[in-house]
């Protein structure tokens, strides 16, 4: 069984196009994040959720919407997509413990703006 | 804030040979420390953890060791392989912070 699965695995659109990625976690975890990694494999936190809560927002324009309909669930979507948002986009989930908080991602959905 | 700093890459070894990837980390209060792997094509994915100062994680022969006095968990290994070829990447976090602070990564290559 997937822990944190995403789709859709590949995404390629036009310039000004809105998209959305899904993300489902099966780990019965609380938390759940987005985030963004160049072509440098630079990860960037984008947004984190708790409970269905957005708790963390790291200065992500506005284009970009985060929805949590439900704990095990955190979709992106993406608004009117400039070139520089091609990138690959990962989902993960995890459940803040005294022994640390281990994060599990899911594959990840590899963006090309156009 | 928080933050980590690890060896620029790319770190290309023979295969048998000894890999030390550096990571020192500037923290309040005692985080947890981890390295993750992303190996071509997929997500990163936990190699090994440390939850306190002098705590050692291990797995699949790789080891790093919580060192409070100068900061840092750096990941070893006595004899890489060609399927050791990813990405490294060092993190910590606070319990109940609900974030992770990643390092930059570091690629290996191992030639075999």
């Amino acid at each position: 069984d997937t822990a944190v699965s995403q789709t859709p695995k590949y995404l390629v659109t036009q310039m000004g196009n809105d998209k959305s990625i899904k993300c489902e976690q099966n780990l019965g975890h609380d938390t759940m994040y987005w985030y963004k990694q160049d072509s440098k494999k630079f990860l960037k936190i984008m947004f984190s959720y708790n409970n269905k809560e957005l708790i963390i927002n790291e200065t992500v324009p506005n284009r970009f919407s985060p929805k949590s309909p439900d704990k095990a669930h955190l979709n992106l979507h993406i608004n009117s997509l400039e070139l520089g948002d091609s990138a690959v986009y990962f989902c993960a989930s995890s459940q803040d413990t005294q022994r640390g908080n281990e994060q599990f991602f899911g594959p990840g959905t590899r963006l090309t703006v156009l | 804030g928080d933050s980590v700093t690890q060896m620029e890459g790319p770190v290309t070894l023979s295969e048998e040979a000894f890999l030390t990837i550096n990571c020192t980390y500037t923290a309040t209060g005692y985080p947890s420390l981890f390295w993750y792997v992303q190996y071509p094509g997929e997500g990163l994915q936990l190699l090994l953890k440390a939850t306190k100062a002098d705590d050692k994680g291990s797995n699949k022969g790789f080891e790093a060791t919580y060192r409070k006095e100068t900061t840092s968990f750096h990941l070893e290994k006595g004899s890489v392989q060609v399927s050791d070829s990813a990405v490294y990447f060092c993190a910590l976090s606070h319990t109940g912070g609900f974030k992770t602070i990643f390092g930059a990564g570091t690629r290996l290559f191992v030639k075999a």
